[in-house]
């Protein structure tokens, strides 16, 4: 069963603006991480915030955390080309697994 | 630093076949993880390892085995491979458990015929 759940399911925007996708989880959690997947590649890990967090940023990322509407939302700033990619949560509620939502497939039109 | 390697990244196979997918990572981590990836899907944990000589169910493990001798290797092994089980899988490693990043390797892209 998904814990974390993505929305959009797809995202199309040009290259300039900014991108917002949000995850939402059933379970009380300890800490929430954002992944990105260029096609055909490997995950990459983006950012962790712990459940006593509620902003966290990285270079063009800001990722916040609400825990009582049990929700995270990850924004890419001045979107690239590069920035083309899926984007994945996943929430340690069940121990020492990570389990993952269904991800953000991002576009970014030049 | 390689990172987090598998081998191979292709494989065919015919329904029954048997094969045996490697992952090795060079970074003294103790934690070790398989995951699949279906199309449209996130990825679902297998099995995982929290140290050498140790293995653990995840959320998707029938049909799998797996085994952790050395601690920078995690075996994943497919005893007679079904349709079901074609899927992109990787191996991730952490080194101190879900409350730190994992490290993913490059997939291996299965097909079972």
């Amino acid at each position: 069963s998904q814990q974390g759940e993505e929305d959009p399911q797809a995202l199309s925007i040009q290259e300039g603006e900014n991108a917002t996708m949000n995850c939402s989880y059933k379970t009380s959690i300890n800490n929430l991480q954002w992944y990105r997947q260029n096609s055909g590649r490997g995950l990459v890990h983006l950012i962790l915030i712990r459940s006593n967090e509620r902003e966290k940023h990285s270079g063009r990322l800001r990722v916040t955390l609400d825990t009582s509407k049990k929700s995270s939302s990850l924004l890419i700033t001045a979107s690239r080309a590069a920035d083309t990619a899926s984007y994945f949560c996943a929430t340690d509620s069940l121990g020492q697994k990570l389990v993952f939502g269904q991800g953000t497939r991002l576009t970014i039109n030049p | 630093n390689a990172g987090v390697t598998q081998t191979p990244k292709f494989r065919v196979l015919k329904t029954g076949q048997s094969m045996t997918l490697l992952c090795a990572q060079d970074m003294n981590h103790e934690y070790m993880y398989w995951y699949r990836q279906d199309p449209g899907m996130g990825l679902r944990l297998i099995h995982y390892s929290v140290g050498e000589g140790t293995t653990a169910k995840g959320e998707v493990p029938d049909g799998y085995n797996v085994s952790r001798l050395k601690k920078q290797n995690f075996l994943l092994g497919l005893e007679s491979a079904a349709p079901s089980q074609t899927s992109v899988y990787f191996c991730a490693s952490s080194p101190f458990g879900v409350t730190y990043e994992q490290y993913f390797g490059p997939g291996t892209r299965l097909t079972v015929t």
